[in-house]
């Protein structure tokens, strides 16, 4: 079962930045919080994750908050190519322990 | 990020016979393969993990005899689905890991579309 919780859609004006949240108040500590989209009719794509700190990359910027039970994904300038189907994934770091998707949250950018 | 492809990307068949898809890590060496299906407007699934030169490990519902899996070298991984049905029409859905260190990510690889008659 998925251990995250994601509102199931959102939109976001063209330009702007798309904040998306994700619930994962049973993380344990030893699970990394990973953040993978899905155009439509391809593979997802990894995006970000992180422990406990924030991160950021060419792609987006992972908010993770202290207690670890929530976190924020943002786009900082959303395009129209960002529409997709957004996924918060826990995992923990260590051997061949699977990822689990679960519903997302379908980001529609309007223009 | 390193790059996972599939082929075929779609494939048509007839109920009964057999499809099989591959999955190739480009540039890096996957010692650990995923095989996710995904049914129309529904999250990715995950049917099994495969290690390099062992036996896949399938997950409950999943038939090992009818998806057959075979990792036989660190860049390939098959995936056959034998005496397919409309049933098995999806998209199925590859990725890679080159190793299991620590905050090791996922590549995924672009699917393939498989419609049976």
């Amino acid at each position: 079962d998925a251990k995250t919780t994601q509102p199931p859609s959102m939109d976001c004006a063209e330009g702007r930045a798309a904040n998306l949240p994700c619930n994962h108040s049973t993380i344990s500590g030893n699970e990394y919080v990973y953040w993978y989209r899905q155009i439509h009719s391809q593979g997802p794509q990894y995006i970000i994750h992180g422990l406990k700190n924030n991160e950021t990359n060419e792609m987006a910027s992972l908010i993770i908050t202290e207690d670890r039970k929530s976190s924020t994904l943002i786009l900082p300038h959303a395009t129209l190519r960002d529409t997709a189907v957004y996924y918060c994934i826990v995992r923990p770091n260590f051997g061949n322990e699977k990822l689990t998707f679960g519903t997302g949250t379908r980001l529609t950018i309007i223009p | 990020g390193a790059v996972v492809s599939q082929h075929p990307s779609w494939v048509i068949c007839k109920s009964g016979t057999s499809v099989k898809i591959e999955c190739r890590s480009l540039d890096f060496q996957a010692t650990t393969m995923f095989w996710y299906r995904q049914f129309p407007k529904q999250s990715l699934m995950l049917m099994a993990t495969s290690n390099e030169g062992s036996k896949a490990t399938y997950e409950q519902g999943v038939e090992k005899d009818k998806f057959l899996i075979n990792h036989a070298s660190l860049t390939l991984s098959t995936l056959t689905v034998t005496s397919a049905h409309p049933e098995d029409s999806s998209f199925y859905i590859c990725s890679a890991r080159d190793s299991p260190r620590l905050e090791e990510t996922q590549y995924f690889g672009p699917g393939t579309r498989l419609l049976v008659l």
